[in-house]
């Protein structure tokens, strides 16, 4: 079964600091790999995703993320945080077969940008 | 707009009724997926159908139901709602291919 992990659920940070937000994956399959971001009393809109090919995946916003195989990790990162960056991340992994598909969310992290 | 329509964005309801919750897809997307996302649970994947046909599910309560209709809009039938059941239901809608999911603003069901 697949599964994911996010290792922080509150992350602070100053404004124009960079940040990383963790995420480990456990899937016996292969992976497709996705960030969304929920801002505030709104739905989830996709940040970035990895299917295949280059391990450097580059988003909306600014972000960026990272497939470490070896590591089971898809880590996201932005060099420089903007305050309007404040909202709920969630990293996913979907599995799919066939027409049957399950994107499996993380227990989410809150980025807070500070001042 | 995401291209994803759920209506209604709020609905407050007494323990015990049924209510009926509404998605319209992107226009094109065959697929669609329902998930809960309460504080304690997370999101929590419900069911997704598709063209028509339930494909996966989750964890669904066996008080709450599904179904897509031939235009490919869904419906998401809850009853004996409890308490518990308050949450914001989403809906997602996708293409074919490994791809991600397009979701609606959400359906904030309060339970009183």
């Amino acid at each position: 079964a697949q599964s994911v992990t996010q290792l922080d659920s509150q992350v602070p940070v100053f404004e124009e600091a960079p940040v990383e937000l963790r995420c480990n994956y456990s899937s016996s399959v292969s992976v497709y790999l996705f960030w969304y971001v929920q801002y505030p009393n709104q739905g989830l809109q996709l940040l970035l995703k990895y299917l295949s090919g280059s391990t450097l995946v580059k988003g909306i916003n600014g972000f960026e993320a990272e497939f470490n195989k070896s590591q089971t990790s898809f880590h996201l990162r932005k060099p420089s945080v903007h305050i309007s960056d404040t909202a709920e991340y969630f990293c996913a992994v979907l599995i799919s077969s066939g027409s049957a598909r399950q994107l499996t969310f993380g227990s989410g992290t809150q980025l807070t940008v500070l001042p | 707009d995401s291209g994803v329509t759920q209506t209604p964005k709020h609905l407050i309801t007494a323990t015990g009724q049924r209510v009926t919750l509404r998605c319209s897809p992107r226009s094109g997307d065959l697929s669609v997926y329902w998930y809960q996302q309460s504080l304690d649970q997370g999101l929590q994947f419900l069911i997704q159908y598709y063209n028509g046909e339930e494909r996966a599910k989750g964890n669904i309560l066996e008080r709450f139901s599904a179904q897509q209709f031939p235009d490919l809009h869904s419906e998401l039938n809850l009853s004996s709602l409890e308490l518990g059941d308050s949450a914001l239901y989403f809906c997602a809608s996708s293409g074919q291919g490994a791809d991600g999911y397009t979701f609606g603003s959400g359906t904030r069901l309060t339970v009183v």
